[in-house]
């Protein structure tokens, strides 16, 4: 099993340019979550998904918006970038009868200029 | 607000040494409390998990202890060695719930 993979690895963006960031798991796991993380700063919930067609807003949605059309596959889209928006990025799964343990990507760098 | 405090400055410590790391926490009361390392330029790796009802977990040379009325948590590392130099982050959840809260986290050095 390759678990969480993401993609880009590194990213640089203009300001006001979009992208959507890559994320699959092949667990099978129902829960699909985006977080970044800035330097010194704890991890901070972006959105997370409990399944196909259901998402919900974390801790810091704005300027941000996610899809969940299969199980696998979590993408997160960066509309307007912004430099407050320059951070590594990690996707996360967990699965439904141990959901709190949760499996990260390798994350992905994302630059804003 | 809910808040997690980890030590910011980095431990460092002899090989051999056991390594303790604390979490502290305001303004939350969490079912779960969760350990995770995190190597640099990688994602977290799950380490422990620990319920509100339970004082003290184990797992090889790992301990968790989770104190709920001094809102505090400590994380033992027995006989560590330099591979154990690594991020360690806190990490709070609500029984049902997703939106887990992670400490910045507490960078571990372990000197051969």
């Amino acid at each position: 099993n390759a678990g969480v993979t993401q993609t880009p690895k590194f990213r640089i963006l203009k300001i006001g340019q979009s992208m959507t960031l890559q994320c699959a798991q092949d667990m099978n796991h129902n829960y699909m979550y985006w977080y970044r993380q800035d330097p010194g700063m704890g991890l901070k919930l972006i959105y997370y998904s409990v399944g196909a067609g259901i998402t919900d807003k974390g801790e810091v949605p704005n300027g941000y918006n996610v899809s969940r059309s299969t199980t696998e596959d979590f993408p997160l889209r960066l509309e307007l970038a912004a430099p407050s928006q320059t951070s590594v990025y990690f996707c996360a799964s967990s699965s439904r009868t141990g959901h709190y343990e949760q499996y990260f990507g390798p994350g992905t760098r994302l630059t804003v200029t | 607000s809910q808040k997690i405090e980890q030590n910011s400055e980095a431990l460092n410590i002899q090989e051999g040494k056991t390594a303790t790391l604390t979490c502290n926490y305001t303004n939350y009361s969490p079912a779960y409390l969760q350990w995770y390392r995190q190597d640099p330029g990688r994602g977290p790796v799950f380490l422990l998990l620990i319920r509100e009802n339970e004082k003290e977990k184990r797992k090889e040379r790992l301990k968790v202890t989770f104190d709920t009325t001094l809102k505090q948590s400590l994380f033992h590392i027995t006989a560590s060695q330099p591979a154990d130099s690594a991020t360690y982050l806190c990490a709070l959840l609500n029984t049902g719930g997703f939106k887990t809260i992670f400490g910045a986290g507490t960078r571990l050095f372990v000197k051969a």
